[in-house]
């Protein structure tokens, strides 16, 4: 099945940097999902990108779609207290059963 | 709604204990997965099943099985349960049809085996 690696495994930022994860694989991915879960809470999606290239925005949060379909990135503006949590990626195989395969998220702290 | 739901949300089994968690979810959602989730490990998929009726192994099948027992409920079972597998276990659910399938996840059920 297809696989992510996502990195960096942990980022500890202060208050206002930025902050970046990505999400690679080897082979090229039909999609792509991110998810973000709270300390103590369950993954919550936050957004899907399937075409090439795509970029999407929420706010401070700037979604990317590799030109390839290899890999993707989630880049937050300014970080806040409240941006705290893990950070995972997942890519569905496309087929009938929808599962999705998880990257092992990107661990954010912020230091207010 | 109340999305998807878990019992227990805590639970403490010794070593060949078993039992079964429990997930539900009111979407009308055709897809229902069951999750692990330890510490650097990520999300690993136990089982899954794509429609009401059907269930199959993931990439953690093994010391549990499933039950579909209709469109609304995804069971999980550990007959003898082990250390290993001290884990918080989230139950997810996805639409199953063409579009964006987000997957909607359960509050988790923190699992400790001695």
């Amino acid at each position: 099945g297809q696989q992510v690696m996502q990195i960096p495994q942990y980022q500890h930022v202060q208050e206002g940097e930025d902050f970046t994860t990505y999400c690679n694989s080897s082979t090229t991915l039909s999609n792509i999902q991110w998810y973000k879960q709270r300390p103590g809470g369950h993954p919550v999606f936050l957004i899907q990108l399937v075409k090439s290239g795509e970029v999407k925005k929420q706010k401070r949060l700037t979604f990317q779609f590799g030109e390839a379909k290899k890999n993707s990135s989630l880049h937050i503006t300014a970080t806040q207290t409240t941006d705290v949590g893990t950070y995972f990626c997942g890519t569905g195989g496309g087929g009938s059963n929808y599962k999705l395969t998880f990257g092992k998220g990107t661990l954010l702290t912020v230091n207010p | 709604n109340a999305g998807v739901t878990q019992t227990p949300k805590f639970q403490v089994l010794k070593t060949g204990q078993s039992m079964t968690l429990q997930c539900a979810q009111d979407m009308n959602h055709n897809s229902m997965y069951w999750y692990r989730q330890d510490p650097g490990m990520g999300l690993r998929l136990i089982y899954y099943s794509a429609s009401e009726g059907t269930t199959d192994k993931g990439e953690v099948p093994n010391g549990y099985n499933v039950s579909r027992l209709n469109k609304r409920e995804f069971s999980l079972r550990l007959e003898s349960a082990a250390p290993s597998q001290t884990s918080v276990y989230f139950c997810a659910s996805t639409r199953g049809s063409s579009g964006v399938n987000e997957q909607y996840f359960g509050p988790g059920t923190r699992l400790t085996v001695t």
